[in-house]
């Protein structure tokens, strides 16, 4: 079964700053994508950015970029320049096949 | 292109009672998922379409539950003899033939069971 950690519920950061949050996973596939999920406050989950485990090459999209580790099943977010509209819930995710599996989130707090 | 959209978006009721929501998916989106989520928690995987098929059900999905997509567009999810422990945010999300690993997610459903 797969499974996905977030160790950190909470964290906060300055506007304008950078931020990472962080994730790990544990699976047994060899092919299998990760997920960044945003949900901010009352709204719905929006698609940060996503890889695919056989590229080595780290995503990126605008201020958003992904440190990921295979060996160590590690799947960071970076957020850069960090905005007030960036404050939400950010949800790691992984997807084999159709099974799709959440860990339980990052509440992040942009401070003007 | 609308987005996924989920109604009601807010649903209050009795325990006992039986509560239906609907989804639509993104126009020409043939696959369907359906997931729970608790407070302070990620979304739990419930069940999905291939078009109208339904192709896999997450053990909790109890007999209780059933969904439906007669047509392979909309989709519905009834609960029924509605319990405490199913008042959630119930999400609706859809994914393209072409980019099958990237869904779009609904606004969801909250459930209140009283």
């Amino acid at each position: 079964a797969q499974t996905v950690t977030q160790s950190q519920p909470e964290m906060s950061v300055q506007e304008a700053e950078t931020v990472t949050l962080s994730c790990t996973y544990d699976t047994s596939e060899n092919n299998y994508y990760l997920f960044w999920y945003k949900q901010p406050p009352s709204r719905q989950m929006i698609l940060v950015i996503r890889q695919e485990a056989y590229k080595q090459q780290n995503a990126t999209e605008n201020r958003f970029s992904v440190n990921f580790q295979k060996a160590a099943k590690s799947f960071s977010l970076k957020i850069s320049d960090s905005q007030l509209g960036d404050t939400a819930m950010y949800f790691c995710a992984s997807l084999y096949g159709q099974n799709f599996v959440f860990g339980p989130g990052t509440r992040l707090s942009v401070l003007p | 292109d609308t987005g996924v959209s989920q109604d009601p978006r807010h649903k209050i009721t009795k325990r006992g009672q039986n509560v239906t929501f609907r989804c639509d998916p993104i126009s020409e989106h043939n696959r369907l998922y359906w997931y729970r989520q608790t407070l302070g928690q990620g979304p739990e995987f419930l069940t999905y379409f291939q078009n109208e098929a339904q192709l896999e059900k997450s053990r909790l999905l109890s007999d209780r539950f059933s969904a439906e997509r007669p047509k392979g567009s909309f989709s519905t999810l009834e609960i029924q003899r509605t319990e405490q422990g199913d008042s959630a945010m119930y999400l609706c999300a859809s994914s393209s033939p072409e980019v099958t690993d990237t869904q779009y997610f609904g606004p969801g459903t909250r459930l209140t069971v009283l």
